[in-house]
């Protein structure tokens, strides 16, 4: 059964900061890996997809990183602002079942 | 511009009372998603609909049902809520593909509480 974590549950850096948000999986038969950006109360917005056959994409000042083999994922935020401020979600699609599992989150705080 | 709409964006119950979550799409994905996320968890999938099949997941309680009248609508209809099915209920559409190319787009959600 594929599981998903983050570490860590929760993140407070000041503005400015580079940071590394960090999903693990347990199964490497995936389709893709999405992040997601959650903020309170409110739906998930998509950030970056990967192909499983892909090792990094990047949109603006985040990367996302993916190696398949070792079941790990990093986003990469740079120079962080108070508007970075909000739960990312990693997701995988697993090839198995096509089914999108969701790690529990990282809950960001960027403070001025 | 809105792909995913949910309505209502908050709603309140009572305890037993019946309720539905409406969920439509101006993508013409067919594919529909229900997930539930509760504070602080993961969303857990509850059921989606390829096309009009539908497909619970084991651990869905039966007090959760669907419906999809066409492509752009689907309704989750919950028979008789309890204080622990207070949570998000988000809607996601997807284009099918076998190749897991496509991604799924979500609504902003509906927060129901149960009083």
């Amino acid at each position: 059964k594929q599981e998903v974590t983050q570490i860590p549950a929760a993140l407070s850096v000041p503005e400015g900061e580079n940071l590394v948000l960090n999903c693990s999986f347990t199964d490497s038969a995936i389709y893709n890996l999405q992040w997601f950006r959650q903020d309170p109360g409110k739906g998930l917005t998509s950030l970056l997809l990967i192909q499983s056959s892909q090792r990094e994409q990047t949109s603006g000042r985040l990367n996302a990183s993916l190696d398949k083999s070792s079941g790990r994922s990093t986003l990469y935020i740079a120079a962080s602002q108070p508007g970075d401020s909000a739960t990312y979600l990693c997701a995988v699609r697993s090839s198995n079942t096509g089914k999108l599992i969701f790690g529990q989150g990282t809950t960001l705080q960027v403070k001025p | 511009d809105a792909m995913v709409i949910q309505n209502p964006r908050y709603q309140v119950t009572q305890f037993g009372k019946p309720v539905t979550l409406s969920c439509s799409q101006t993508l013409n994905h067919n594919v529909m998603y229900w997930y539930q996320q509760k504070s602080s968890q993961a969303p857990k999938l509850l059921f989606h609909y390829y096309d009009k099949d539908f497909n619970n997941e084991a651990d869905t309680p039966d007090n959760f049902q669907s419906r999809r009248p066409n492509t752009s609508f689907c309704f989750l209809d919950i028979r008789s809520p309890g204080l622990g099915d207070a949570a998000m209920y988000l809607c996601a559409t997807s284009r099918d593909d076998s190749g897991g190319l496509n991604t799924q787009y979500f609504g902003p959600g509906t927060r129901l509480t149960v009083l």
